[in-house]
């Protein structure tokens, strides 16, 4: 069945440790995207890739990086975890609707605490 | 600058008891509003895309709408199930951005 996967779903980290966040999706979708979102609060565009090799910074300004090297993959990492980084880290992949727009598809997210 | 204002924050409901949930928009060229279901501690769940206004979408006990300024989210006869943060977000002409909203927190009570 095609979807789109994170891991882990829960993480607790120290501070100062290097973190992956791992999304894959099996729906062959070219662009994918990563969301960072706080309770209540509204989904924020941190980084997002347009094919292989291709990545780019979203709206929010983050310390975390990304690298697109197959098509299905799209790992978030940050080099130094620190308390503010403490959020949940959502993943999605789109594909063109017939209406011209690109639908965008979620995985089920990556909760972060960082003490 | 495109932005996206849901209301209410949070609407507590009876099972049974029809309502709407509101999203306003202001948007340079819209191409597309979308509304997205999500569970507490899961992702967004893909619902609806609307492309211009007059249009109207429904599944099972949910139906959308669109006018130029907003969008509804009408809930008929909702039963527990149907508790969740219903999120809006619009995609401009120019880019493959989405601009959330929110959302509005939904419970229905038996």
């Amino acid at each position: 069945e095609a979807d789109i996967y994170q891991t882990p779903r829960y993480l607790v980290i120290g501070t100062g440790k290097k973190i992956t966040l791992e999304c894959s999706q099996t729906m062959g979708h070219d662009k994918m995207y990563w969301y960072q979102q706080d309770p209540g609060m509204e989904l924020h565009l941190i980084h997002y890739s347009y094919g292989v090799n291709s990545t780019e910074k979203g709206d929010l300004s983050s310390e975390s990086t990304v690298s697109r090297i197959r098509t299905e993959h799209f790992p978030l990492t940050l080099e130094s975890a620190r308390p503010s980084h403490t959020s949940q880290y959502l993943c999605a992949s789109s594909v063109m609707s017939g209406g011209g727009t690109d639908t965008q598809y979620f995985g089920p997210g990556t909760r972060l605490t960082v003490l | 600058e495109d932005q996206v204002t849901q209301s209410p924050e949070a609407l507590r409901l009876q099972e049974g008891e029809s309502s709407s949930l509101n999203c306003s928009y202001t948007v340079s060229g819209l191409r597309g509003l979308f509304w997205y279901r999500q569970d507490p501690g899961k992702g967004p769940e893909f619902l609806f895309t609307l492309y211009s206004a007059g249009e109207e979408k429904e599944k099972e006990r949910l139906k959308a709408t669109l006018t130029k300024k907003e969008s509804f989210l009408h809930i008929t006869a909702p039963k527990p199930e149907d508790s969740a943060t219903y999120l809006c977000a619009v995609q401009a002409w120019n880019t493959d951005k989405l601009i959330f909203g929110t959302g509005t927190r939904l419970q229905v009570f038996p």
